[in-house]
């Protein structure tokens, strides 16, 4: 079955920059995008940008470019997102979700990164 | 680029209501508009894809319409496992934005 694992919970200060992971399995990787998003709490979804882990191509949201990078490891069925110069607006929770046709069919538990001095 | 918006950003309905919750576009889009429904602590589901395709195993109170820059979701008789918000996305071209959201709870 398809899964997005992604990695744990982190807290940075402000300024700093945070590497979430997302380790897909149950598809071949290449096959599909890779897109983030993320959540502040009680806040609605923020679409951060795209990653085609077979074209190499990548794009970003305008609020966050500059500031964003997505990577993949192939060999690992892993995709990266680097967030950097933090600020506290950036707390949330952050999910890699699996696109398909466009439209997401799966998403990660999510990872709740927060900014705090 | 292209912005969503949604109305009303909340509602209240009783059971067996009949639910209306729009999104607009700032410019055409086609048909080219999911919707998404997440219930309180979960990921968002896939409910609806090109304006009114119904995602497979949704229920069929759920229904979707319209093209271009107006789109609608309706809810034919609101159920108690509705509760939650629901988000529209256009998906044309990138940034592929998501509407602010309408949150749905059962008066």
């Amino acid at each position: 079955q398809v899964q997005l694992v992604q990695s744990g919970a982190e807290v940075k200060k402000p300024g700093a920059s945070v590497k979430v992971s997302c380790k897909a399995s149950g598809y071949t990787f290449t096959s599909y995008d890779i897109n983030w998003v993320r959540q502040a709490t009680g806040q609605g979804l923020v679409w951060m940008g795209w990653m085609n882990p077979n074209s190499g191509d990548t794009g970003y949201a305008k609020s966050f470019q500059g500031r964003v990078t997505m990577t993949w490891n192939t060999s690992i069925s892993t995709a990266y997102m680097e967030l950097n110069s933090l600020r506290s607006e950036d707390t949330a929770v952050y999910y890699c979700v699996r696109v398909f046709d466009y439209l997401v069919d799966y998403w990660g538990q999510g990872t709740l990164v927060t900014v705090s001095s | 680029d292209i912005q969503m918006t949604q109305s009303p950003s909340s509602l209240s309905a009783s059971v067996g209501d009949r639910v209306t919750i729009t999104c607009r576009a700032s410019q055409g889009i086609s048909n080219y508009l999911a919707w998404y429904q997440q219930k309180p602590g979960k990921v968002p589901k896939l409910l609806i894809y090109a304006a009114f395709t119904l995602q497979s195993g949704v229920p069929s109170r759920f229904s979707g319409s319209g093209s271009g820059t107006d789109f609608t979701l309706t809810i034919s008789s609101l159920q108690p496992e509705d509760v939650g918000t629901y988000y529209c996305q256009k998906y044309n071209s990138a940034p592929f934005t998501f509407g602010p959201g309408t949150k749905v709870d059962i008066k």
